[in-house]
């Protein structure tokens, strides 16, 4: 049980377009839905964190404008990235969490390049 | 706050020997700790946790940790490594007022040689 499914696994993108990234709950309801981008090498750097019907809370220094996070339903959230830019290539995961203290569980992750 | 350090970038060991992944953590109140291992251009995998109970803690693969409150820390461990085991692995705890939110260590890249 408690299995999150992130679409699409890999995406490569012109530079100035968008991309939209699937964070989906498959057998649970998520009240909270977390996304993480990560750099080659690096840690996973927590972006925002999202609620059921509410606003995504967005961590220091991370453009809401650019990074729009919508979690219209309980098993649903969505990442997209606007007018991206190279720079903005990274590895995104989501992962998903019940409300009990440990109970989340993590997507498979987003290989996103932008060319 | 809380925190998360892994002091090596870098672990290398030999197969067949134990290994030891560190981890040490600053977090307030009670700690939830968590390993996770990550695959070449793949998600994390659980690999166990922390939340209460005995110090040492049996997760998968054959890994264990164990919870050291005076020292503050949760090194993973395994008595015998494989090739298989070279990843990148993650140390993580969860805090603050979010339930789920996780604040990782940078990971340490474990190279298993033959």
């Amino acid at each position: 049980g408690a299995v999150v499914s992130q679409h699409p696994s890999w995406v490569i993108c012109k530079s100035g377009t968008s991309v939209k990234i699937e964070c989906r709950s498959l057998d649970f309801q998520a009240t909270t839905m977390f996304w993480y981008r990560q750099f080659p090498k690096q840690s996973l750097m927590l972006m925002a964190t999202s609620n059921e019907g509410s606003k995504a809370t967005y961590e220091q220094g991370v453009e809401k404008d650019k990074f729009l996070i919508n979690h219209a339903s309980l098993t649903l959230s969505t990442l997209t990235v606007t007018s991206a830019h190279p720079e903005d290539s990274s590895f995104y995961i989501c992962s998903a969490s019940w409300g009990a203290a440990d109970g989340y569980t993590f997507g498979s992750g987003t290989r996103l390049t932008v060319v | 706050a809380q925190s998360v350090a892994q002091p090596e970038d870098q672990v290398n060991v030999a197969e067949g020997n134990p290994l030891t992944v560190k981890c040490t953590y600053s977090v307030s109140g009670n700690p939830y700790l968590f390993w996770y291992v990550q695959y070449p251009n793949r998600g994390l995998q659980f690999l166990l946790k922390y939340i209460t109970g005995d110090n040492l803690v049996k997760g998968s693969y054959g890994f264990e940790a164990e919870f050291n409150k005076s020292q503050t820390s949760f090194h993973l461990k395994k008595p015998s490594a494989l090739v298989s085991d070279s990843a990148l692995y993650f140390c993580a705890v969860m805090g603050g007022s979010t339930l789920g939110r996780l604040y990782f260590g940078r990971g340490t890249q474990l190279t298993v040689w033959p």
